[in-house]
């Protein structure tokens, strides 16, 4: 069965410093994989994706998203926090050739900026 | 384009009344789903439909939940009836096709609270 597991509930970083928000999937072949971001009192936005045209994924807001199949991770990063960045991330996994509605959402990590 | 719509934002009700949720999709998109999150059990599908028609609504909690799309640009979720432990965030979420790499387009949530 496919899981995904996002390290760490809570992330805290100063301004201006590198963002890392762990996840690691579970699955028999690469799936697709999703990064959402959702902000206080909205719903999830999609950050990125991966579909495996490349490893190395670029979102939107200067995220990107490098995929590793021998450590099954798809782990987001961004170079240089933002107040902005502060809100909730969820990776998510798509097994291939299922239906939308086989998503599997990680527990989420909740990302806070300090001044 | 408007993005998916629900109604209302925010529900307060008492212990054992009905309640309905209302959502409406991106326009051409033919995948709809409905969505709870809990700070104790993260995200979970509720049911989903294609072309109107619901396809798995093994999420669905009791039969005191259901769920009609009576057309293509119109969807419910009733609670009847409700009860505390049914406070959650509801959110919509619609997609073109069903296809597994089609990222979800959520709506802003219906935050429900049931006294």
């Amino acid at each position: 069965a496919q899981s995904v597991t996002q390290l760490g509930s809570h992330v805290s970083v100063s301004e201006g410093a590198l963002v890392l928000l762990r996840c690691n999937y579970s699955s028999s072949v690469p799936p697709y994989l999703f990064w959402y971001v959702q902000y206080p009192n909205q719903g999830l936005q999609l950050l990125l994706k991966y579909t495996s045209a490349a490893t190395l994924v670029k979102g939107i807001n200067g995220f990107e998203a490098d995929f590793k199949k021998s450590e099954t991770s798809f782990h987001l990063t961004k170079p240089s926090a933002h107040m902005s960045d502060a809100a909730e991330y969820f990776c998510a996994v798509s097994p291939q050739g299922s239906s939308a509605s086989k998503i599997i959402f990680g527990s989420g990590t909740r990302l806070s900026i300090r001044p | 384009d408007a993005g998916v719509i629900q109604s209302p934002r925010h529900e307060v009700t008492e212990m054992g009344q009905e309640v309905t949720l209302r959502c409406k999709p991106i326009s051409g998109h033919n995948s709809l789903f409905w969505y709870r999150q809990t700070m104790m059990r993260g995200l979970e599908l509720l049911i989903y439909f294609n072309n109107n028609v619901p396809i798995d609504d093994s999420g669905m909690p009791e039969d005191r939940f259901s769920a009609k799309m009576p057309n293509a640009s119109f969807s419910t979720l009733k609670i009847q009836p409700s009860e505390p432990r049914d406070s959650a965030v509801y959110f919509c979420a619609s997609i073109p096709g069903s296809s597994y790499n089609s990222p979800l387009h959520f709506g802003n949530g219906t935050r429900l609270t049931v006294t």
